[in-house]
């Protein structure tokens, strides 16, 4: 079955500074790549997702990038803000978002004002 | 977006009891699926829903520690069964909205003592 590995487990960086979260996944067959934002007693939220026939994708100041080959892909947060301080989770898919999401171990990123 | 309405919201049991969670949509969705997040971790998929026949399971997880109902295509449950302290956790559903996005509960933080 499909298995995320997410790097790092912590990340804290200065108000202002940009932050890069990697997963890495197993089953070529994933083509749905979700990212989650996840405050403390809260659930998780979508952020920003990828497909598989797209290479990056940005929303303002975050944008994901995806390497098919390598099956890795990364969250990149620019000009960071203490309210961006939380848990990140990436995830993988086979079948979209309509289908289970296998999800890497997170990474609690903390943004230092 | 679908609107999630999971309860309980927190619950503290005895050993050996069980719980069963809810889990209603405001509209009608295709997947439903339930996860555990044990405390600092990560989600974990216990089961996807399907609606009109037995759930899902991944590995790792039973239908008589965990058994679903999914009578409806806007309602779901998820009992713990024989509860032990390991079954601490914060358990939480999720559905699809169609096609793009995965939404979740806000979930259910269970204490076993």
């Amino acid at each position: 079955g499909e298995n995320v590995e997410q790097h790092p487990s912590t990340l804290s960086v200065q108000e202002g500074d940009s932050a890069v979260i990697k997963c890495t996944y197993s089953d070529s067959a994933s083509n749905y790549f979700p990212w989650y934002k996840q405050e403390l007693g809260k659930r998780p939220q979508l952020i920003i997702d990828i497909r598989s026939n797209v290479g990056e994708k940005k929303d303002q100041r975050i944008a994901v990038t995806l390497n098919k080959t390598a099956k890795h892909f990364s969250l990149h947060i620019t000009e960071t803000q203490p309210e961006d301080s939380a848990v990140y989770f990436c995830a993988a898919s086979r079948g979209g978002a309509t289908n289970k999401l296998i999800f890497g171990t997170g990474t609690l990123l903390a943004v230092q004002p | 977006s679908a609107v999630i309405s999971q309860k309980p919201s927190r619950d503290i049991c005895q050993r050996g009891t069980s719980l069963t969670i809810q889990c209603q949509v405001d509209s009608q969705v295709t997947m439903m699926f339930w996860y555990r997040q044990q405390p600092g971790q990560s989600l974990t998929l216990i089961a996807t829903a399907n609606q009109g026949s037995e759930a899902t399971y991944e590995s790792g997880f039973v239908i008589d520690k965990f058994p679903i109902s999914r009578p409806n295509l806007t309602f779901s449950t998820l009992t713990v069964s024989n509860m032990s302290p390991e079954d601490s956790s914060i358990y939480l559903c999720s559905v699809d909205n169609g096609a793009t996005e995965a939404f979740f509960g806000q979930g259910t933080r269970l204490t076993v003592v």
